[in-house]
This record gives C-alpha cells, sequence and structure tokens, in this order.
C-alpha cells in the first residue's frame, strides 16, 4: 500500500529555535495535510495543502507541497514550549476518499 | 464543545473477550471514519461511513472487526475475540460534507489494552 516517510523521528530544540521537518511518498498525492497530536487526544488539522508548489502559512507554521506532488514540509518559526506534540503528516486523494498518515516526528522544546 | 467524543477513553480486555468501542460524531457531521493507531506510529484507516452507509472497510485487519453506523449519527467498532495486537488507541473521526473528507476531526480516542 502507500507508505510515507517522514523524518526526523525525533526533534530537541530550544525555543525560539526554527524547526523544519519533511515527508516523501512513493506515491502521488492531490493533497497534503499536516496535523498535531498532543498527550491523549486526536491529532488536530493545521495545514492543508491542495495544489502541486503550493506554499501556505497558518501562524508561525509554514507547509508547502512539493511539485512532484510526493512530498511536502512542514517549517515552524520561533518555536515556543507549546509546539510540543508529535506532528503528522497526511496524504489524501479523493478517488480513494481516505488519508495515508506518516508516523510522526516528535517535537520536544526545552525554555 | 460540541467536538467529537469516544468512550470508554480506556479499556482493558482480557485476551478473547469482546469489546465495542462508542462514537459521537459532531451533530450533522456526514462522514465519520474509525483509525487504529499503534504505539509510535501514525493512524492507519479502518472503515469509513458516509450516514449510515459503510462506504469502504478495506482496512478492517480481519473479520473480527465490525462497525456500523444504523442511524447515520452514533457508531460503534466492535472486536471480537480480541488478540494481543489488537491492542492500539482507536480513533474516530467525522467531517461535515462527504466531498471534502480530509478536514476530519478526531475524537480522543479510546485506549484499548489486551491482556
Amino acid at each position: 500500500g502507500q507508505q510515507l516517510n517522514q523524518s526526523p523521528q525525533s526533534m530537541f530544540i530550544q525555543e525560539g529555535e526554527d524547526v523544519s521537518m519533511n515527508c516523501t511518498s512513493s506515491s502521488i498525492f492531490n493533497t497534503w495535510l499536516w496535523y498535531k497530536q498532543d498527550p491523549g487526544e486526536g491529532p488536530v488539522l493545521l495545514i492543508a495543502l491542495y495544489k502541486a508548489g503550493e506554499l501556505t502559512s497558518n501562524g508561525r507554521l509554514t507547509a508547502q507541497f512539493g511539485i512532484t506532488r510526493k512530498d511536502s514540509f512542514l517549517n515552524i518559526s520561533a518555536s515556543i514550549p507549546s509546539d510540543v506534540g508529535i506532528y503528522f503528516c497526511a496524504g489524501y486523494n479523493t478517488n480513494a476518499g481516505k488519508s495515508t498518515f506518516g508516523d510522526g516526528t516528535t517535537l520536544t522544546v526545552k525554555p | 464543545g460540541a467536538g467529537v467524543s469516544q468512550s470508554p477513553r480506556y479499556k482493558v480486555a482480557k485476551r478473547g473477550q469482546d469489546v465495542a468501542l462508542r462514537c459521537d460524531p459532531i451533530s450533522g457531521h456526514v462522514s465519520l471514519f474509525w483509525y487504529q493507531q499503534a504505539l509510535g506510529q501514525g493512524p492507519e484507516f479502518l472503515t469509513y461511513f458516509q450516514n449510515e452507509a459503510q462506504l469502504d472497510k478495506s482496512g478492517l485487519p480481519s473479520d473480527r472487526f465490525f462497525a456500523e453506523r444504523p442511524e447515520g449519527s452514533v457508531s460503534t467498532l466492535k472486536i471480537q475475540r480480541t488478540q494481543q495486537e489488537d491492542s492500539a488507541v482507536y480513533l474516530c473521526a467525522s467531517s461535515l460534507d462527504g466531498r471534502a473528507t480530509y478536514e476530519q476531526y478526531f475524537g480522543p480516542g479510546t485506549r484499548l489494552t489486551v491482556t
């Protein structure tokens, strides 16, 4: 089936630093999604990307949909302690009607 | 708030027992999804409903897993004769519009531990 490779698996950074994580796939998706999951909670959608090359921001978060439609990255600028959590990428295809998730990047922010 | 709720939040079952996990989606949401999330991994799709119709059950790992949404709102995921490999968090998600099913709102999940 479709597989998403998400990296890095974990990151330990100082408050105020910028963060970058990415996701690659062997298959093409027509929508890329980035979620954040806090302990004991379900994932929350952060950003959705709809076309190749698209660059979208949501506050301190910026994500891009790769030109090949097989990859995406997420940047977080000026990290703060509440950014701690697990970030998941997901690819979605309309004809399949379901999302395929990566295995997540665990972010730890040291004050 | 009126988010997706799931119950129970935690369930411990002895191997071989049957379990039923409940999902209350956001009122008026057409689509409902079940996912299985193993420790340290991302959610994996199990099944999808549009109203009461189960349109995709390709992710259900075996015939021990069964899901229903008889009135198009509340859904139940049932696992028969539980095995240790069934231990995971089971997430439910709903979305308003069946055509934009990527805009999913997740519940907090039910953590199932099979001993």
